[in-house]
């Protein structure tokens, strides 16, 4: 087992660029949750799959985010035309239904900085 | 809309002695409440857990208590330990599982 990983750990990019984040959950975890952290706040739920399906996304999640979960497995988080406000660190945590489905297991976290 | 709230950012207490982190929610629709801790450069990690059908729950040193009509939560440590630095995340969520909602975190810092 290990663990939920995330990648890159670290993201700089220029205003206006398109980013893309990936996840790799638990094996076997069929939930699978984006949070996005500010300094000095909680996670912040962005969106929620289970299995391949997303059953619910934020409000905050404009349309310049997309996320997909293709195969059920991993996950890829993607900003379009990214702004500074979107520094923040996101974070990918995943869950196993048939067991805890209440215990998520988060992975560290992508740090973005936009320029 | 915040609707869990860690009204206190930070809290410091002396190793050895009890640690009480504070939470408060406002939607009635929540059925389970959790508390994550946070160490620098890691992702939150799971610590307790307790449905609203509780009023308690422990788990070793960490308790968490509910109380639905204050609309209130907390966790004890007792006793606390150097080691329980961190930050401490209060989390609720429907009994879907479908969106949880986060506190805005207590830094804990356990004085030996």
């Amino acid at each position: 087992d290990t663990g939920v990983s995330q990648n890159p750990r670290h993201k700089i990019t220029k205003r206006g660029q398109n980013v893309t984040f990936r996840c790799d959950p638990i094996s076997e975890h069929n939930r699978l949750y984006w949070y996005r952290q500010t300094l000095g706040q909680g996670p912040e739920f962005l969106t929620y799959f289970q299995n391949e399906a997303q059953l619910e996304k934020s409000r905050l999640l404009s349309d310049r985010f997309s996320a997909e979960r293709p195969k059920g497995s991993f996950s890829t988080l993607e900003i379009q035309r990214t702004e500074q406000g979107d520094s923040a660190m996101y974070l990918c945590a995943s869950t196993l239904s048939r067991v805890r489905t209440d215990t998520q297991y988060f992975g560290p976290g992508t740090r973005l900085t936009v320029l | 809309d915040q609707q869990v709230k860690q009204n206190s950012p930070s809290l410091s207490v002396q190793e050895g002695r009890i640690s009480i982190l504070n939470c408060d929610y406002t939607n009635s629709m929540f059925d389970y409440f959790l508390w994550y801790k946070k160490y620098p450069a890691e992702g939150p990690t799971f610590l307790i857990s307790i449905s609203s059908i509780k009023d308690k729950n422990e788990d070793g040193r960490f308790t968490v208590f509910l109380n639905k009509s204050a609309k209130h939560l907390s966790l004890h440590i007792v006793p606390s330990q150097p080691g329980d630095s961190a930050v401490y995340f209060c989390a609720a969520s429907a009994s879907n599982f479908n969106k949880f909602y986060f506190g805005s975190g207590t830094k804990l810092n356990v004085k030996p």
